[in-house]
C-alpha cells in the first residue's frame, strides 16, 4: 500500500534552515513526490516535484531557498534563511496507479 | 496564464447528493498529462484526494469513497464536475481541484457545510 508519512510538527529558528522529510512506504522507494505549501487560512500551493534521484523542478514563483533532496525512500524539503511567511503546512504528495495520496502533514513553526 | 476555480453549494442537508463544478483556463482538458483531481480538506485536518480524470476520460476514484463519487468533464467548456451523493456532516470540507498528477496548480477552494 502505497503511503506518506511525515512527521507532525517542526521548528526553525527565523533565518536558519529547516529540513522536512517524508517517508515512502515499503517498495516504493523509486516513486517521484511533490511538495505542497499551505499558508494560515489558504489553500495549498505547489513547490516542487521531487524524484528518487533529488532532482527536483520548482513551480513558478518559488523562490531559491526552497530545495529538495532523496535518500531511499526520503524526500526532503530544505527551506533555507527561514521567513515568517515559511510558517505554514507542508504536505508531500505521490501518484501510483490510479491513485493519489497524500502525507498527513508537517506543521512549521518560526521561532 | 493557469486557473482553475471551484463552485458549488455552501451548504447541503444530509443525504443530499453534492455537485461541484471546477472551470480551468490556460489549458485544455484533452491535452495528455492535463488531468484534473478533486481533494477535499475537513476544517483543521490533513489534504484528502477523491477523484481523478484523465485526458482520455480515464477516471479513478478513493477507494474508501468510490460507491459515492462520480466525476466527469466537459471540454468544450473547460469543466470537471464531481458528484458526491449522500452526504454527511463528516463530508464537511473545503474542496479543491488541482491539475495533474502533481497538482502543480490549485483552485483557491470551496467550502461545503452539511448540517440540517
Amino acid at each position: 500500500q502505497l503511503v506518506l508519512t511525515q512527521s507532525p510538527s517542526a521548528s526553525a529558528s527565523l533565518g536558519a534552515s529547516v529540513k522536512l522529510t517524508c517517508t515512502l512506504s515499503s517498495g516504493h522507494s523509486s516513486y517521484a513526490i511533490a511538495w505542497h505549501q499551505q499558508q494560515p487560512e489558504k489553500g495549498p500551493r505547489y513547490l516542487m516535484k521531487l524524484n528518487s534521484d533529488g532532482s527536483h523542478s520548482k513551480g513558478d514563483g518559488i523562490p531559491d531557498r526552497f530545495s529538495g533532496s532523496s535518500s531511499g525512500a526520503e524526500r526532503y524539503l530544505t527551506i533555507s534563511s527561514l521567513q515568517s511567511e515559511d510558517e505554514a503546512d507542508y504536505y508531500c504528495q505521490t501518484w501510483g496507479t490510479g491513485v493519489w495520496v497524500f502525507g498527513g502533514g508537517t506543521k512549521l513553526t518560526v521561532l | 496564464q493557469v486557473t482553475l476555480k471551484e463552485s458549488g453549494p455552501v451548504l447541503v442537508k444530509p443525504t443530499e447528493t453534492l455537485t461541484l463544478t471546477c472551470t480551468v483556463s490556460g489549458f485544455s482538458l484533452s491535452n495528455a498529462r492535463m488531468g484534473v483531481s478533486w481533494i477535499r480538506q475537513p476544517p483543521g485536518k490533513a489534504l484528502e484526494w477523491l477523484a481523478h480524470i484523465f485526458s482520455n476520460d480515464e477516471k479513478s476514484y478513493s477507494t474508501s469513497l468510490k460507491s459515492r463519487l462520480t466525476i466527469s468533464k466537459d471540454t468544450s467548456k473547460s469543466q470537471v464536475v464531481l458528484t458526491m451523493t449522500n452526504m454527511d456532516p463528516v463530508d464537511t470540507a473545503t474542496y479543491y481541484c488541482a491539475r495533474g498528477r502533481t497538482f502543480d496548480y490549485w483552485g483557491q477552494g470551496t467550502l461545503v457545510t452539511v448540517s440540517s
